[in-house]
């Protein structure tokens, strides 16, 4: 089965663009969750996603959105960014049940960095 | 606000030893907590996985336990292996789930 994937893997834009990232969960996996890793600030939560509704959402600004697909596939967005914005874009997938949800099989992630 | 604090200072262990890992958490209490583990430029593995009501899950040769009086998950590595050298977070799930900043940890040939 095909793991989890991100595209792009890399990603160099100006402060004030933005930015679409997308992710392709494990076939079957309905449940999508978006994190945001950085040295300072560890993996940070940003939002999940399940059967095209936003499950849950993080501490984040609203410039940080993002939407699930019919299909399962999700993409996540960010507008006017910031240099802090800086950051390793991770996306992970899981099946729905009591302790499935809870596990996370993640991408690569994108590496996004912002000049 | 909600806290898990994991050791930042990286671990040396000598192959062979069991590697120990504490996670502590503060203003939380999870129905579960899941170990990864993430290899620089890569994305998080998932581990294990253990619930409020169990007290220790093994699965080869790694060991979790989940105090929830304690607020604390203690994970080993036994007979600790070179290839076992990585960084290991701890998360913590309900609604969100809330990751520790990871211990590196480096197993000495």
């Amino acid at each position: 089965k095909a793991g989890v994937t991100q595209t792009p893997r890399y990603l160099i834009k100006t402060r004030g663009q933005q930015v679409t990232l997308s992710c392709s969960p494990i076939s079957g996996h309905r449940s999508v969750s978006w994190y945001q890793q950085t040295p300072g600030q560890g993996l940070q939560f940003l939002f999940e996603y399940f059967s095209e509704t936003q499950r849950n959402k993080g501490n984040f600004p609203g410039r940080f959105s993002g939407r699930q697909f019919s299909n399962s596939r999700s993409e996540m967005n960010v507008s006017t960014l910031e240099l802090g914005d800086s950051a390793l874009y991770l996306c992970a997938s899981s099946l729905e049940g009591t302790d499935s949800r809870y596990e996370q099989y993640f991408g690569p992630g994108t590496r996004l960095t912002v000049t | 606000s909600q806290k898990i604090e994991q050791n930042s200072e990286a671990l040396n262990i000598q192959e062979g030893k069991t590697a120990t890992l504490t996670c502590n958490y503060t203003n939380y209490s999870p129905a579960y907590l899941q170990w990864y583990r993430q290899d620089p430029g890569r994305g998080p593995v998932f581990l294990l996985l253990i619930r409020e009501n169990e007290k220790e899950k093994r699965k080869e040769r790694l060991k979790v336990t989940f105090d929830t009086t304690l607020k604390q998950s203690l994970f080993h590595i036994t007979a600790s292996q070179p290839a076992d050298s990585a960084t290991y977070l701890c998360a913590l799930g309900d609604d969100k789930i809330i990751f520790g900043k990871g211990t590196r940890l480096h197993i000495l040939p």
